[in-house]
């Protein structure tokens, strides 16, 4: 199946500033979707983004697909941004959508 | 409505209990899964439904039984289950092959004693 891998794991930020999450994967996929994880455990959608570049307040994300990785930009980070950011991707015709191991955030004021 | 909705939130359960999760939407996905989540892990895949039929059971015990009793309903049936399987059950949906994103409900916490 496809490999989602995620990096950095841990991420500490002073509020303000800025930061970007990046995610790899094995394979052509027509799912890549951006997750953010809060403290109750749902898992909130940030972006649906196989292809192309998306843009929601503060944060943006753009995947190219030929080179097989995503960006999730946090600008001016806030402490409700804390949590766990979750990269996951399917393949063509399958319905497994695979996650990477997460990004976790911390932001402090 | 664009939710996932995922009754109890909570569950307690002893090992000789039968319970049953529930997850229901109302967005036209034909689409559902089940997908277990232990503490600091990703969620892993347990079940797929595409149409009302099983498409993909990742070797899920059988202490673990999923029903799909119509397109907007999905079941999670347990039994004789072991502390082991103390985790977050996350459901979710997606529109089948267009894939265009899946929708996660809020989990159900479940403690196994």
């Amino acid at each position: 199946g496809i490999q989602v891998e995620q990096s950095p794991p841990d991420l500490i930020l002073q509020e303000g500033a800025n930061s970007t999450l990046r995610c790899n994967f094995s394979d052509s996929v027509n799912n890549l979707q951006w997750f953010h994880q809060n403290p109750w455990g749902q898992l909130i959608n940030l972006f649906y983004i196989p292809s192309g570049t998306k843009q929601n307040g503060r944060l943006s994300a753009t995947t190219v697909a030929t080179e097989r990785y995503s960006l999730l930009y946090i600008s001016s980070s806030q402490t409700t941004d804390s949590g766990v950011y979750f990269c996951a991707a399917s393949l063509y015709g399958n319905n497994r959508l695979a996650f990477g191991k997460g990004n976790q955030v911390v932001v402090i004021p | 409505d664009t939710e996932v909705t995922q009754t109890p939130k909570h569950l307690v359960m002893g090992m000789t209990n039968k319970k049953s999760l529930k997850c229901e939407q109302h967005m036209g996905h034909r689409a559902m899964y089940w997908y277990k989540q232990k503490a600091k892990k990703p969620p892993e895949l347990m079940f797929v439904y595409s149409y009302e039929k099983l498409s993909i059971n990742e070797s899920v015990p059988s202490r673990f039984s999923p029903e799909c009793p119509n397109s907007s309903l999905l079941n999670l049936h347990l039994h004789a289950l072991q502390p082991e399987d103390s985790a977050l059950y996350l459901c979710a949906s997606s529109y089948s092959d267009r894939n265009y994103g899946y929708t996660f409900g809020s989990g159900t916490r479940l403690t196994v004693v």
